[in-house]
């Protein structure tokens, strides 16, 4: 079963325009992490932020913001006023408290923001 | 300081080929992480150590040999590929090894194998 489902295989938006990622999740431990990753053209995937489960507060770091809702399992990343260097496919991935090692990633979404 | 290296940066072989790939931190990590990335997909874990020790080889077909001789330094010996081998490796690392520990990744390599 998917653990981690990005439904948006590629968003193209105008520079300036506002995108919303969305990822949702699925797992039945009650500790786990969620991260979101850029990763632009040269290959290196960027750390973007993480969360736990137990902290359901959203966030913003610029023009980046993240809302984390336990009650419809999602963890969706928004872009505010984008700009051609957001282009990037960008994952989330989920961590589980029993999961071990493993760090499961979703299928990516690709961002093209056009001047 | 977040970085880590990959050398080469890109990487062609022939299938009768040696050549290895080199993975390096300095800050102190003390999990390390190979995975392999095929074009528009997710990159697929291949193995990790922890504190240089081998911790989770995920199946991974005897071609692809890993060796992490210090704790600072990550090697993925690779012999006798296939074409079908040709990805984009990554290495990343982690503070430890727990569920929360977020993986930071280096540029990885381009590995082309004719």
């Amino acid at each position: 079963a998917q653990k981690v489902t990005q439904a948006q295989t590629e968003i193209s938006v105008v520079e300036k325009e506002d995108v919303t990622l969305d990822c949702v999740y699925e797992t039945r431990d009650t500790t786990y992490y969620l991260f979101w990753y850029k990763q632009p053209p040269s290959g290196e995937l960027v750390f973007l932020i993480r969360r736990n489960s137990f902290d359901e507060q959203n966030e913003i770091s610029g023009r980046y913001s993240w809302n984390f809702q336990k009650s419809t399992s999602s963890f969706n990343f928004t872009i505010t006023a984008s700009q051609v260097v957001d282009s990037a496919v960008y994952f989330c991935a989920l961590s589980e408290a029993t999961g071990g090692f493993k760090t499961i990633f979703g299928a990516g979404t690709r961002l093209f923001v056009k001047a | 300081d977040t970085e880590v290296t990959q050398t080469p940066k890109h990487l062609v072989m022939g299938m009768t080929n040696k050549k290895s790939l080199k993975c390096e931190q300095h800050m102190g990590h003390r999990a390390m992480y190979w995975y392999k990335q095929k074009a528009k997909k997710p990159p697929e874990l291949m193995f990790v150590y922890s504190y240089e020790k081998l911790s989770i080889n995920e199946s991974v077909p005897s071609r692809f040999s890993p060796e992490c001789p210090n704790s600072s330094l990550l090697n993925l010996h690779l012999h006798a590929l296939q074409p079908e081998d040709s990805a984009l490796y990554l290495c990343a690392s982690s503070q430890g090894v727990s569920p929360e520990e977020t993986q930071y990744f280096g540029p990885g390599t381009r590995l082309l194998v004719l």
